[in-house]
């Protein structure tokens, strides 16, 4: 699988976007980009996931460039709710679909 | 709706206890991973299962094995814990073959923080 490089650590100001980058310049055509967040002493939460489409839900938007070699999440209206650590990963779907976590983003939203 | 529940939140065990850390999920699916989580490190494979029975290492198996009897449950064991084994646990889920337009990703459990003393 893919491995994938993101910063360690921002800050979003409340009720503004949070930007969270993601690179992933060795995916391949059939890996998926899947982001998860991990709020203090829970278990990893699904936020969204694509292929090479932009996607969005209730949660979250998912940018994927072009190229597919790096991927940006937004959550448009940041809370502080939302202050967690944030994973992207890519992922195969066509085999045991193992996902192997680096140490994500840690996003701190600020009052 | 559907989870995955892990049968400890906290748990404290003493220097060569041999530690079960239980996890059922009511999704069927055939995936089922643990993780141990620390300060640094992210998230680590420990041991996946893909079917009943089959058991396959992850990045970081020294010291543990796993047990699946059942497609909901799988279990890890720590046959004679040490306190480099302190850390959270993590228990999740998958499908492993395309069924629907769905999300194939993970469903966590909510973790089970294990001191051993």
């Amino acid at each position: 699988d893919a491995k994938t490089t993101q910063p360690p650590s921002m800050d979003c100001a409340e009720g503004r976007a949070a930007n969270l980058p993601c690179n992933h310049s060795t995916i391949s055509g059939n890996e998926y980009v899947y982001w998860y967040r991990q709020i203090h002493s829970q278990g990893p939460q699904y936020i969204i996931h694509g292929l090479k489409n932009n996607e969005t839900n209730e949660m979250a938007s998912l940018i994927i460039t072009e190229d597919r070699k790096s991927s940006t999440l937004i959550l448009p209206h940041a809370t502080l709710r939302d202050t967690a650590v944030y994973y992207c990963i890519v992922l195969r779907r066509d085999t045991g679909n193992q996902f192997y976590f680096g140490t994500g983003t840690s996003l701190t939203v600020i009052p | 709706d559907v989870k995955v529940t892990q049968s400890s939140r906290y748990l404290v065990k003493r220097t060569g206890e041999k530690v079960f850390l239980e996890c059922v999920q009511d999704m069927d699916h055939e995936n089922m991973f643990w993780y141990r989580q620390d300060p640094g490190l992210g998230l680590r494979l420990i041991y996946f299962s893909y079917d009943v029975k089959m058991k396959e290492k992850g990045d970081i198996p020294e010291g543990y094995s796993v047990s699946r009897e059942k497609k909901e449950r799988f279990s890890l064991i720590l046959e004679s814990a040490s306190t480099n084994q302190t850390s959270m646990y993590l228990c999740a889920s998958s499908f492993i073959r395309i069924k629907h337009r769905a999300n194939y990703g993970y469903t966590f459990g909510s973790g089970t923080r294990l001191t051993v003393v």
